[in-house]
């Protein structure tokens, strides 16, 4: 069954704390991507990487951190220099090439307590 | 101005109606543009993809796309309760840049 998994669906963690949010992908896909989603601010990106070992900054990417040590799987930490780490956190993936589509995984709901 | 603008709703339309979503943009160099459909605390599904100007037809949704007026629209034909979902506009310029994406329509379709 291919796609996108992301883990937990739900998330709770006390303030101050280090979490960190589980993307995996068995798409074969070289790019990924992880937004951010409040109530009237649509998606935001934080962070995405288009190889391994290789990621670059969104938009929105203070108090955050991710890795890509292999293809199919780009954690993201929340760090407790996030200011207001609550929200909805979506995980992406797409193959290279100019035309190709871009797939989301369930989300992970964060909420810090 | 925002690179995309979308109207974010909510619109509320009664079942059998046409629906009619829009999105603005600024960047004349997007030439790749997405239509998403999100239900509530779930992951945004893709919807309709659409390259470059003109028109695509995929079942009772139809995507367009005027580059001209960098204006596109979604259009859902026999709307159902089932379509009451937010949509997302998205699109990007060409190579693997980052898609951006509107805030979001909210819809409901009352039975």
């Amino acid at each position: 069954d291919g796609g996108i998994t992301q883990s937990p669906k739900y998330l709770f963690r006390k303030e101050g704390q280090n979490v960190t949010l589980s993307c995996e992908q068995n798409l074969n896909h070289d790019a990924m991507y992880w937004y951010r989603q409040d109530p009237g601010q649509g998606l935001r990106l934080i962070y995405y990487s288009q190889i391994v070992n290789d990621f670059q900054k969104g938009d929105i990417a203070e108090g955050y951190s991710v890795s890509r040590e292999k293809k199919e799987s780009f954690p993201l930490t929340v760090t407790s220099a996030q200011k207001n780490p609550t929200a909805f956190y979506l995980c992406a993936s797409r193959t290279s090439g100019s035309n190709k589509e871009q797939f989301f995984g369930p989300g992970t709901r964060l909420t810090v307590l | 101005q925002k690179e995309v603008e979308q109207d974010p709703g909510p619109l509320s339309v009664p079942e059998g109606a046409i629906v009619s979503l829009n999105c603005t943009y600024s960047n004349s160099a997007f030439q790749y543009f997405m239509w998403y459909r999100q239900y509530s605390r779930k992951g945004p599904e893709l919807l309709m993809y659409t390259y470059s100007s003109g028109n695509k037809e995929d079942g009772r949704f139809t995507a367009q796309v005027d580059k001209s007026s960098k204006y596109i629209s979604l259009f859902i034909r026999d709307s159902q309760p089932s379509d009451s979902a937010t949509y997302l506009c998205a699109m990007r310029s060409s190579g693997n840049t980052p898609l951006v994406f509107g805030k979001g329509t909210r819809l409901s379709v009352i039975a």
